[in-house]
């Protein structure tokens, strides 16, 4: 049973267009995370949720916006997508924060190409 | 700054030879370190998670270590196997703040028959 997953695996698009990715956890977690890896692989934390509580890393630009229609659900959608947008998008979760030494598990991630 | 930084940059190894990781950072006050193992198209998956007071930490042939006073972290994989070959990144934690884990840019080793 999977426990963090997302759809689509895969995205192709044109510049401007509006699209979102879905993910679900089915671990019960308090937290969750959507996170971008660029081409040199390196990940970069864009948003947390825990609680109602939206933090936002101040890099990421205001096209992204995450919605959490509930706790097993945080959406991340994204406005007038841009050529620099293309990565592969990892949702994440954890029981608490993750930088209190909670475990995160991580979804097989969403690959998004802006054309 | 808070960074983190792991050498090597990439490695190639016999399959069966043992290899070392190094991670180094700079995060303050430090709170916990992660190495995560992710394959190619796929989410990391974490190996180990050390607090302060732990220096060394086993998952199976993964054995981290960490020397909190000179900040560096290793990660030694034992007897290597074809399936190692993946991507080994680095996690420290801040001690406050929310979105308070720091990434490495990761080692990408590759396991060669």
């Amino acid at each position: 049973d999977t426990a963090v997953s997302q759809t689509p695996k895969y995205l192709v698009t044109q510049m401007g267009n509006d699209k979102s990715i879905k993910c679900e956890q089915n671990l019960g977690h308090d937290t969750m995370y959507w996170y971008k890896q660029d081409s040199k692989k390196f990940l970069k934390i864009m948003f947390s949720y825990n609680n109602k509580e939206l933090i936002i890393n101040e890099t990421v630009p205001n096209r992204f916006s995450p919605k959490s229609p509930d706790k097993a659900h945080l959406n991340l959608h994204i406005n007038s997508l841009e050529l620099g947008d293309s990565a592969v998008y990892f949702c994440a979760s954890s029981q608490g924060l993750a930088g209190g030494s909670y475990e995160q598990y991580f979804g097989p991630g969403t690959r998004l190409t802006v054309t | 700054k808070n960074q983190v930084e792991q050498s090597p940059q990439s490695l190639i190894i016999l399959e069966g030879k043992n290899c070392t990781l190094q991670c180094n950072y700079t995060v303050s006050p430090f709170s916990n370190l992660r190495w995560y193992k992710q394959d190619t198209g796929r989410g990391p998956v974490s190996l180990t998670i050390m607090t302060f007071s732990e220096n060394t930490k086993s998952n199976g042939r993964y054995t981290a270590t960490l020397d909190a006073d000179t900040k560096q972290s290793s990660l030694h994989i034992t007897a290597s196997q074809l399936s190692d070959s993946a991507s080994y990144i680095c996690v420290v934690s801040h001690q406050t703040g929310a979105n308070n884990l720091f990434f490495g840019t990761g080692t990408r080793l590759t396991v060669i028959p």
